[in-house]
């Protein structure tokens, strides 16, 4: 069974401040990794996708994510944070050519602060 | 192109009383996902189709959940009778599988509230 662990239910930057969100997830074959971010009273948006190849993967909105297969993560970062950032970010998993249903971890709240 | 949609975006329903939440997906997508997100325990699948098929139920939380999808545009879910716990947000979600995988994307969700 696969799963998604975010560590830090709420995570707090100043305004310009590097964004770091961190996922590992566990899975028994070669996963697909996935961003989603959600803003207030809205559905989820993608903002990237690991599949194959390049394990940098850059996103929407300035974001990225290394795929490092050795510590099973999948963080996701953005050099300056602005203040549009604020939302609700999950981290997600399918696997590689068989259920493409994805399992979501908890989510991360991250507010920006001026 | 328009999303996936899904109707009703908000609803309010007494308790003992029948749900219904409908969904468009993407035009050419052959997948379907019916997810549930509540503060407790996040987003959870609760079943997805393939090409109109049930693929995987196992996430529907019991009798009183029903989902069908009569044709590729258009999906249901049912709950009857609804109970207080029901109170969460429902998004559909669709995506084209291939052979290099697939994108899910969601709609907006339909915030049901069950008194």
């Amino acid at each position: 069974a696969q799963s998604v662990t975010q560590l830090g239910s709420h995570v707090s930057v100043s305004e310009g401040a590097l964004v770091l969100l961190r996922c590992n997830y566990s899975s028994s074959v070669p996963p697909y990794l996935f961003w989603y971010v959600q803003y207030p009273n809205q559905g989820l948006q993608l903002l990237l996708k690991y599949t194959t190849g390049a394990t940098l993967v850059k996103g929407i909105n300035g974001f990225e994510a290394e795929f490092k297969k050795s510590e099973t993560s999948f963080h996701l970062t953005k050099p300056s944070a602005h203040m549009s950032d604020a939302a609700e970010y999950f981290c997600a998993v399918s696997d590689q050519g068989g259920s493409e249903k994805l399992v979501f971890g908890k989510g991360t709240k991250l507010t920006v602060n001026p | 192109d328009a999303g996936v949609i899904q109707s009703p975006r908000h609803e309010v329903t007494e308790m003992g009383q029948e749900v219904t939440l409908r969904c468009k997906p993407i035009s050419g997508h052959n997948s379907l996902f019916w997810y549930r997100q509540t503060m407790m325990r996040g987003l959870e699948l609760l079943i997805y189709f393939n090409n109109n098929v049930p693929i995987d139920d196992s996430g529907m939380p019991e009798d009183r959940f029903s989902a069908k999808m009569p044709n590729a545009s258009f999906s249901t879910l049912k709950i009857q009778p609804s109970e207080p716990r029901d109170s969460a947000v429902y998004f559909c979600a669709s995506s084209l599988r291939t052979v290099s995988g697939n994108t899910i994307y969601f709609g907006e969700g339909s915030w049901l509230t069950v008194v």
